[in-house]
């Protein structure tokens, strides 16, 4: 693998449901990024982790639990999420925060 | 606190004509900028970066920045488009330090034949 992954790349679930999104690194990067991107509307930065710890937190409803066991690993746990949480998610990483991004290809997340 | 403005969330060219996609910043201090491209259900792919080297920046499928500091600006060009550009692109300005990049809107830009 190289660069950045994400898995699922598709994932319905209920309001009701549990779920976890998974990002992984290949890039060697000490900074990891967990982006929400809807329809019509511009990225919205959710967190950030740098050197594992969690630096930033712009205001994500507790329904969302962003953990990051180490600096390639990063994940997105997802319980009673609301019809309006559906979008795409994208996880990046850096090299520092002030750096180039590199992206995943997203998770299409669709809550019913 | 830095911003980033793109100008224009459509820009619609014919194959083969100019395309020049505007993005102006604000920031503090020198800034990093970025240029990245999503197409459709993917993730966004860097096209190319200022970090205080030549103003004129090249990247990759033919497109190409400069750098305007008494314009603040950093507007993505490319001399022919091609149908497999059309997609969205995004401008991001990171000042220098530790300090994350800040995304602009997007643009879309629509290719005809």
């Amino acid at each position: 693998e190289t660069g950045v992954t994400q898995t699922p790349r598709h994932l319905v679930m209920g309001m009701t449901n549990k779920k976890s999104l998974k990002c992984e690194q290949h890039l060697g990067h000490n900074a990891m990024y967990w982006y929400k991107q809807s329809a019509k509307k511009p990225l919205e930065l959710m967190f950030v982790y740098s050197l594992e710890e969690r630096v930033e937190n712009n205001s994500v409803p507790s329904r969302f639990s962003p953990e990051c066991p180490n600096s390639s690993h990063l994940f997105l746990h997802l319980h009673t999420l609301q019809p309006e949480d559906s979008a795409l998610y994208l996880c990046a990483s850096s090299q520092g925060t002030s750096y180039e991004q590199y992206f995943g290809p997203g998770t299409r997340l669709t809550v019913t | 606190a830095q911003s980033v403005t793109q100008l224009g969330s459509h820009v619609s060219v014919s194959e083969g004509a100019l395309v020049l996609l505007r993005c102006n910043y604000s920031s503090s201090v020198p800034p990093y900028l970025f240029w990245y491209v999503q197409y459709p259900n993917q993730g966004l792919q860097l096209l190319l970066k200022y970090t205080s080297a030549a103003t004129l920046v090249k990247g990759i499928n033919g497109f190409e920045a400069e750098f305007k500091k008494s314009e603040t600006s950093f507007h993505l060009t490319k001399p022919s488009a091609h149908m497999s550009d059309a997609a969205e692109y995004f401008c991001a300005v990171s000042p220098r330090g530790f300090q994350k990049l800040v995304f602009g809107t997007g643009t879309r830009l629509l290719v005809s034949p």
